[in-house]
């Protein structure tokens, strides 16, 4: 069956630090990874997505990722976090060709100003 | 994308009863799905709901409990049933933005059953 980890559960950094994210997933075929985010008090919106093609891939607000298929993983990263990054992120994966998707337990992120 | 409208934000309900809760999509979508998120826990899928049929459930999750409509192509609603604290979640409306373009999702309601 299909699983997502996403190993950090709470990350604090101070602002300027460097961000990352761990994501990995469980399944065999071919997938699309997508992470969201979710502002206090906000709704979930989409952060950036993999579907094929280059394995890093760029998204809003400075956030990349990037797809490792031999690990399972599609991390994401932010050179240089800012205050107003504070959010849950979550990680999640679909198997191509399905609209069923597997998201990972969220990582609640707070940056100090 | 999808701007979606769902409501109640939140709702405080007594043990037993139960909660419509409704979403709405400004443009027509084939596919609409409902999500839970249990305290400290991730997104969960309850079922999708296609206009014209009758919702797909997932494991774990049954029609008499959360009995879904989708009348159109714009509009469902998501019924939590004879409520116990363990409903008690935030329940998200989402639409599929085309292909595999991801979820637009709504702003969610926030259930807590006293």
């Amino acid at each position: 069956a299909q699983s997502v980890s996403q190993h950090n559960h709470h990350v604090i950094l101070s602002e300027a630090a460097s961000l990352e994210l761990g994501c990995n997933y469980s399944y065999g075929g071919t997938v699309n990874l997508f992470w969201y985010v979710q502002y206090p008090g906000q709704h979930l919106q989409l952060l950036l997505k993999y579907f094929s093609g280059d394995p890093l891939v760029k998204g809003i607000k400075g956030f990349e990722a990037e797809f490792i298929k031999s690990k399972f993983s599609f991390n994401l990263r932010k050179p240089s976090v800012q205050w107003s990054d504070t959010a849950e992120y979550f990680c999640a994966v679909n198997a191509q060709g399905t609209y069923k998707y597997i998201f990972g337990t969220g990582t609640r992120l707070k940056v100090l100003a | 994308s999808a701007v979606i409208s769902q409501k109640p934000s939140r709702d405080i309900c007594q043990r037993g009863t139960s909660l419509t809760i409704q979403c709405q999509v400004d443009s027509q979508v084939t596919m609409m799905f409902w999500y839970r998120q249990q305290p400290g826990q991730s997104l969960t899928l309850i079922a999708t709901a296609n206009q014209g049929s009758e919702a797909t459930y997932e494991s774990g999750f049954v029609i008499d409990k959360f009995p879904i409509s989708r009348p159109n192509l714009t509009f469902s609603t998501l019924t939590v049933s004879n409520m116990s604290p363990e409903d008690s979640s935030i329940y998200l409306c989402s639409v599929a933005a085309g292909g595999n373009y991801g979820y637009t999702f709504g702003s969610g309601t926030r259930l807590t059953v006293v």
